[in-house]
């Protein structure tokens, strides 16, 4: 059974760093991309960031380029989300995700529970 | 930046009617289109990948379907369980989610 866990997530002042995990288990971790995918209070799905099932090759919205780093641990079947310089438009809810291909952009087959970061002072 | 244009926003319909979402794309994305469903507190639930290639264990009243830029989710006989929001992704070029649609019954 595919099981994504999403932890990290906290409350943190405007300019300030969080990491997030997602521990996975369930499939081959090497083998598919996966993504971060956020959801701001009472809003829509806005697709965050991706890295393709090596790790070598990563994307991201124009809205965290140069903020926010994804990578993986493929020893540990976890991928993280370093998040620096936060403000207060990136409070959400944040899904981590799993494609169906190793490489490129795919559809999402699985999600985790998500975890909440808020971004106040 | 591939745009996802979704209506309506809000959809009231009765249990048995057909019901149908549009999405649309500013640019070409071929049939890289996805649907999901999600209930409120929870992740999203894949639908429909491909444009019209239905996920495993989703039931048959839910279809997709394209003609060049504009998708369509039709759910052929609407059921309690589907109260939920729903939103098409593009997967041709990184990824962009519409804005949803609130279907209520």
């Amino acid at each position: 059974e595919v099981q994504l866990v999403e932890s990290g997530g906290d409350l943190v002042q405007p300019g300030g760093s969080l990491r997030l995990s997602c521990a996975t288990s369930g499939f081959t971790f090497s083998g598919f991309v996966m993504s971060w995918v956020r959801q701001a209070p009472g809003k829509g799905l806005e697709w965050v960031s991706a890295s393709n099932g090596g790790g070598d090759t990563t994307y991201y919205a124009d809205s965290v380029k140069g903020r926010f780093t994804i990578f993986r641990d493929t020893s540990k079947s976890t991928l993280f989300l370093q998040m620096n310089s936060l403000r207060v438009e990136d409070t959400a809810v944040y899904y981590c995700a799993k494609g169906t291909l190793v490489g490129g952009a795919t559809p999402i087959d699985y999600w985790g529970q998500g975890t909440l970061v808020t971004v106040s002072s | 930046d591939i745009q996802m244009t979704q209506s309506p926003s809000t959809l009231s319909a009765s249990v048995g009617d057909r019901v149908t979402i549009t999405c649309r794309a500013s640019q070409s994305i071929s049939s890289w289109l996805a649907w999901y469903q999600q209930k409120p507190g929870k992740a999203p639930r894949l639908l429909i990948y491909k444009a019209s290639s239905l996920e495993s264990g989703v039931p048959s009243r839910f279809s997709g379907s394209a003609s060049g830029t504009e998708f369509t989710l039709t759910i052929s006989s609407l059921q309690p369980d589907d109260s939920a929001t729903y939103y098409c992704q593009q997967y041709n070029s990184y990824w962009t989610f519409g804005q949803g649609t609130k279907v209520e019954i």
